[in-house]
C-alpha cells in the first residue's frame, strides 16, 4: 500500500513567517497530490490541486511543488488566520486514497 | 448554493449497523464522484470511500480498514449519496464527512465538504 508521510508533525511559527510543509510518497504519485487545510471543529478545505494549481478562492500565499514522490506546500507569509492542520493526499492510486499524518501550525 | 448535509450519525453498539446520508444541493449530483472522510478524536483524517458518477459505471472504492463492512451508494434523482455501516467496530468511531470532487474528472481534489455527522460506537 501506499504511504503518505508528512514532515512536520508540528510547527511553531510567527506571522509573517515562511511556513514549508513537506509530503513524501512511498512510491510515485506523479503529480496527483493535492491539499487540504483543517480548522478544529470545522471541515476541511481544498487548498492545492495536482500538486501546484491553487483552487478557486485561495490567497495567493499558498503555494505547491513537487512531484514523483517529493512534495512541497508553502506559505509565503503566514497570517493569522492560517494556524490550521494541513494535510496532503495522494489520488493517483485509486484503490485507496490515504492522506498524510497532518502538520499543525501553531502560533509562537 | 453549493452544499452537503450529512445526517445520520448517533451512538450504536458494536456489531450493529447504521446508515449516513449525504444530501447535496446548488450543483448536479449525478456528475460527482462522492467520498467519504472520517475522522476519529483527536486523530488525523481517514478516506473511507468514493462511489463515481454512473458516467463512469459508479465504480465504488474502499479503504482497507472497512472494506466488506461498509457500502457506499447514491441515489441521483434525489441527490442523495449513502453510506451503510454494518458490523460496527469501536475503531469506527469517528466524524464522518461527505465530499465533492472539485471535477466530474478528477480524484482526491475534494472541493465541497459536508459539516460532519458523528458515530459513536460503544456498548
Amino acid at each position: 500500500d501506499i504511504q503518505m508521510t508528512q514532515s512536520p508533525s508540528s510547527l511553531s511559527a510567527s506571522v509573517g513567517d515562511r511556513v514549508t510543509i513537506t509530503c513524501r510518497a512511498s512510491q510515485s504519485v506523479s503529480n496527483y497530490l493535492n491539499w487540504f487545510q483543517q480548522k478544529p471543529g470545522k471541515a476541511p478545505k481544498l487548498l492545492i490541486y495536482a500538486a501546484s494549481d491553487l483552487h478557486s478562492g485561495v490567497p495567493s500565499r499558498f503555494s505547491g511543488s513537487g512531484s514523483g514522490t517529493d512534495f512541497t506546500l508553502t506559505i509565503s507569509s503566514l497570517q493569522p488566520e492560517d494556524f490550521a492542520t494541513y494535510y496532503c493526499l495522494q489520488s493517483y492510486i485509486t484503490s485507496a486514497l490515504p492522506f498524510g499524518g497532518g502538520t499543525r501550525v501553531e502560533i509562537k | 448554493e453549493v452544499q452537503l448535509v450529512e445526517s445520520g450519525g448517533g451512538l450504536v453498539q458494536p456489531g450493529r449497523s447504521l446508515r449516513l446520508s449525504c444530501t447535496a444541493s446548488g450543483f448536479t449530483f449525478g456528475d460527482y464522484t462522492m467520498s467519504w472522510v472520517r475522522q476519529a478524536p483527536g486523530k488525523g483524517l481517514e478516506w473511507v470511500s468514493f462511489i463515481r458518477s454512473k458516467a463512469y459505471g459508479g465504480a465504488t472504492q474502499y479503504a482497507a480498514s472497512v472494506s466488506g463492512r461498509f457500502t457506499v451508494s447514491r441515489d441521483d434523482s434525489r441527490s442523495i449519496a449513502y453510506l451503510q455501516m454494518n458490523s460496527l467496530k469501536t475503531e469506527d468511531t469517528a466524524v464522518y464527512y461527505c465530499s465533492r470532487e472539485r471535477t466530474t474528472v478528477s480524484t482526491g481534489a475534494f472541493d465541497i465538504w459536508g459539516q460532519g455527522t458523528m458515530v459513536t460506537v460503544s456498548s
